[in-house]
């Protein structure tokens, strides 16, 4: 099994570009969220599903978009990138309930 | 309040000693509790859910005391390898299945 992963591992944006970060996991998992990271600030959730076809808000949604099409891909879009982005993204997933395996992470730099 | 506190430290120990750290959480009703470890430039990996009774394994050891909503870890005979950040992860207040991080708290062990 490969876990959960993410791509790409770094990233430099220019204020108002567009992308997105793509998040896999091969467990069969229900539950997955993207998390963004900022120092002294701990882990804010973004979005997160519970299953195909159904997203919500987390904490931080604001600027994100995500969709799930599959049990499996949970990509992350980031709609007009702003340097309040620059940030570490990790995408998580689990059992619903259960205790989440996250991805290495993706840096992010917004210029 | 934040639904999940952590005092930040750093906590500064030599090798062998005993460290404890404590986490309290806003939900009276949450039923989901995890340790996480997380070290410097990687992604958080589980290090023990925590259950009702207290749980142990190896050198370290969970207790939850509900009545007074916190949850504890201790690391016995520290290792230099034990220098990281611990999270403190419980379920939402809206939802079983969404679970906050605390910012974590970080140990170094010193030889």
């Amino acid at each position: 099994n490969a876990g959960v992963t993410q791509t790409p591992k770094f990233q430099v944006l220019k204020t108002g570009q567009s992308m997105t970060l793509q998040c896999a996991q091969d467990m069969n998992h229900e539950y997955m969220s993207w998390y963004r990271q900022d120092p002294g600030m701990g882990l804010r959730l973004i979005h997160y599903s519970v299953g195909a076809g159904i997203t919500d808000q987390g904490e931080v949604p604001n600027g994100y978009n995500v969709s799930r099409s599959t049990t499996e891909d949970f990509p992350l879009r980031l709609l007009s990138a702003a340097p309040s982005q620059t940030s570490v993204y990790f995408c998580a997933s689990s059992y619903v309930g259960g205790w989440q395996f996250f991805g290495p992470g993706t840096r992010l730099t917004v210029l | 309040r934040k639904e999940v506190e952590q005092d930040p430290g750093p906590f500064n120990v030599p090798e062998g000693a005993t460290v404890a750290f404590n986490c309290t959480y806003s939900n009276s009703a949450s039923q989901s509790f995890f340790w996480y470890r997380q070290d410097c430039r990687k992604e958080p990996k589980l290090l023990m859910s925590v259950y009702s009774s207290g749980n142990e394994d190896g050198r370290f050891t969970a207790q939850l005391n509900r009545a007074s909503q916190y949850i504890s870890l201790l690391i016995r005979d520290s290792k230099l390898s034990d220098s990281a950040t611990y999270l403190c992860v419980v379920n939402s207040m809206d939802s079983s299945y969404k679970l906050i991080f605390g910012s974590g708290t970080r140990l170094l062990v010193r030889p």
